[in-house]
């Protein structure tokens, strides 16, 4: 069945550094590939998504490409702040299910 | 705002006593799902809906009942409520395959 892999946190990064987080999926035929952003006491809200092959999808300074040759979709920022803090979810649908699948989550932790 | 809305966002019960979890959206999505979500467990899908009319399984429904009610509301069922049942409920919708979902702000529920 689908899968989706990220990496284990918490990622704790210095405000105004490289954020990295890892995102590896296997999958039927050509899902459609998202970042949810969770924030403390709130519901998961779409960050981004990445519908095809070569897709770069971007929001609020945020990006990641769909690399179908390496079945990844890694988000990264090049400059996080201390607002970004939250935990970031992978997640594919498509192939016909109506059953999206999520990774695990990424705890991200950004000092002053 | 257009949006997932869910009905009650905290509630306490008693072991045994039930109570029915209201979810209701107004962007005219087609499938609705219901998830929990437990520290270390991630999200959970317990029951979902394609469509007006029809429900499924997810991969935890046991104690759990849905009813798709019309095409904007979706509600979950807790008939005999246990402390394993102790959780954050997040419903969702998504309109088409490669769209994102909206989930609601979440229910917290506590079984005591």
């Amino acid at each position: 069945g689908d899968s989706v892999t990220q990496m284990e946190g918490p990622v704790t990064l210095s405000e105004e550094a490289f954020l990295t987080i890892n995102c590896t999926y296997t999958a039927t035929g050509y899902p459609s590939l998202f970042w949810y952003v969770q924030y403390p006491g709130e519901g998961l809200q779409l960050l981004l998504k990445a519908t095809k092959a070569d897709d770069k999808g971007s929001n609020k300074g945020f990006e990641a490409t769909y690399r179908k040759e390496t079945t990844s979709f890694h988000l990264e920022k090049g400059s996080v702040q201390v607002s970004d803090s939250a935990v970031y979810f992978c997640a594919l649908s498509g192939g016909g299910s109506y059953i999206p699948t999520f990774g695990r989550g990424t705890s991200l932790i950004v000092h002053p | 705002n257009a949006g997932v809305t869910q009905t009650p966002k905290f509630q306490v019960l008693k072991t045994g006593q039930s109570m029915t979890l209201q979810c209701a959206q107004d962007m005219n999505h087609n499938s609705m799902y219901w998830y929990r979500q437990d520290p270390g467990m991630g999200l959970r899908l317990i029951y979902y809906s394609a469509s007006e009319g029809t429900t499924d399984k997810g991969e935890v429904p046991n104690g759990y009942n849905v009813s798709r009610l019309n095409k904007r509301e979706f509600s979950l069922r807790l008939e005999s409520a246990a402390p394993s049942q102790t959780s954050v409920y997040f419903c969702a919708s998504r309109g088409g395959q490669g769209e994102g979902y909206t989930f609601g702000s979440g229910t917290r529920l506590t079984v005591v």
